[in-house]
């Protein structure tokens, strides 16, 4: 099956600070999704983004299926930023899914 | 609130019994999935549902059975539980099969934490 790579597995801020986190993914693929896991175990979709670039606020991802990555930055960060984020990737027909093993950051006041 | 509806929050049950969680996906969403988190697993798929049909089976254990109804709500059976079933179980539903078209967002509720002893 498709393996997904995250890092760093940690990553601890200061308020304010901006950061990148990286997803590596092993196969083809046509979806691909960032979630953020908060402290209270809410799985929240952050992007829907196969391929390109889309921001949100102080959030924005750029996947490069062509190279098998995806970005995800997130400035001005704020204490409300932390908790597990996480990439996932979908089978282009059979749909089973593959969560990478998450980063875990921790943006300090 | 994601619109994906989960029941219940928390279970705590003893080796050996048999649960019941319930997913109702967002109105509309004809996909469901299911997903178990533990602390030492990371976050596993386990089966994925389309309008009715079992689509894509992951990592379930033949003691998990599921099933999606004709209201498209879904149940995911634990049976002869171990303690290592403990874990938080996660619904999560999309439009369309995952890939099949673009903008296919999957969406999850808040799960349901499983507390085995």
């Amino acid at each position: 099956g498709i393996q997904v790579e995250q890092s760093p597995p940690d990553l601890i801020l200061q308020e304010g600070a901006n950061s990148t986190l990286r997803c590596n993914f092993s196969d083809s693929v046509n979806n691909l999704q960032w979630f953020h896991q908060n402290p209270w175990g809410q799985l929240i979709n952050l992007f829907y983004i196969p391929s390109g670039t889309k921001q949100n606020g102080r959030l924005s991802a750029t996947t490069v299926a062509t190279e098998r990555y995806s970005l995800l930055y997130i400035s001005s960060s704020q204490t409300t930023d932390s908790g597990v984020y996480f990439c996932a990737t979908f089978n282009t027909n059979a749909g089973k899914s593959t969560f990478g093993d998450g980063t875990t950051l921790t943006v300090k006041p | 609130d994601s619109g994906v509806t989960q029941t219940p929050k928390h279970l705590i049950t003893a080796t050996g019994q048999r649960v019941t969680l319930r997913c109702s996906p967002r109105s509309g969403d004809l996909s469901v999935y299911w997903y178990q988190q533990s602390l030492d697993q990371g976050l596993q798929f386990l089966i994925q549902y389309y309008n009715g049909e079992e689509r894509a089976k992951g990592n379930i254990l033949e003691r998990f059975s599921a099933q999606q109804f004709p209201d498209l709500h879904s149940e995911l059976n634990l049976s002869s539980l171990e303690l290592g079933d403990s874990a938080l179980y996660f619904c999560a539903s999309s439009v369309a099969l995952t890939g099949a078209s673009s903008g296919n967002t999957i969406y999850f509720g808040e799960g349901s934490w499983l507390t085995v002893v």
